[in-house]
């Protein structure tokens, strides 16, 4: 099975603008959640979708949202990005089925903001 | 608010020594998660642990539950190179706006 795959890789912006970051989930797997890490707070949980519907929601600020296609596939968007949204973006799969508790992670979006 | 201490932050230590890092909470997880992230990459999953009191083995990485599910232990004997990395316990929880918590991070660096 291919993992869970994240587009892009790479990606520089400057404050004030928009962006989008995409996750694709293992086969099979409904439940995506997203994560910010950075060197000072952590891997900090943003929001986890699953069937398309927002299940789990982070403290973080409105500018963050996402969202899940009927694909499982699913969407980050920060607007007004701000300095401190340089990060690495993770995204994580998981079957979610009784007993499921693994997360899977795909390789992050480095994400930075000048 | 970290919810999750993970003790040491750092550690470097020589190939074929062994080592111990701690997961600690005040909060009861339902499960608990352990991970290893090289730089630039997402964690990997090593083990998910359960039971109160459990003990799973992978190889020279031995991990164990808290009785109280509050905690965790990852213990690797003869330490390598290859071990060098992130490593990142996360709990979860079945009620509440977090569904998972991530600790603190420990850094090992083995050296050959």
């Amino acid at each position: 099975k291919a993992g869970v795959t994240q587009t892009p890789r790479y990606l520089i912006k400057t404050r004030g603008q928009q962006v989008t970051l995409s996750c694709s989930p293992i086969s099979g797997h409904r439940s995506v959640s997203w994560y910010q890490q950075t060197p000072g707070q952590g891997l900090q949980f943003l929001f986890e979708y699953f069937s398309e519907t927002q299940r789990n929601k982070g403290n973080f600020p409105g500018r963050f949202s996402g969202r899940q296609f009927s694909n499982s596939r699913s969407e980050m968007n920060v607007s007004t990005l701000e300095l401190g949204d340089s990060a690495l973006y993770l995204c994580a799969s998981s079957p979610m089925g009784a007993g499921d508790y693994e997360q899977y992670f795909g390789p992050g979006t480095r994400l930075t903001v000048t | 608010t970290q919810l999750l201490e993970q003790s040491p932050q750092f550690l470097s230590i020589q190939e074929g020594e062994n080592l111990t890092v701690y997961c600690n909470s005040s909060s009861v997880f339902s499960s608990l998660q352990w991970y290893r992230q090289e730089p630039g990459e997402g964690p990997v999953l090593l083990v998910t642990v359960v039971t109160g009191g459990e003990v799973k083995k992978l190889k020279r990485l031995t991990f164990q539950f808290g009785d109280a599910r509050k905690d965790s232990s990852l213990h690797i004997t003869a330490a390598q190179p290859g071990d060098t990395g992130l490593y990142l316990c996360a709990g979860a929880r079945q009620s509440g706006t977090y569904k998972y918590i991530f600790g603190t991070g420990t850094r090992l660096k083995v050296l050959a």
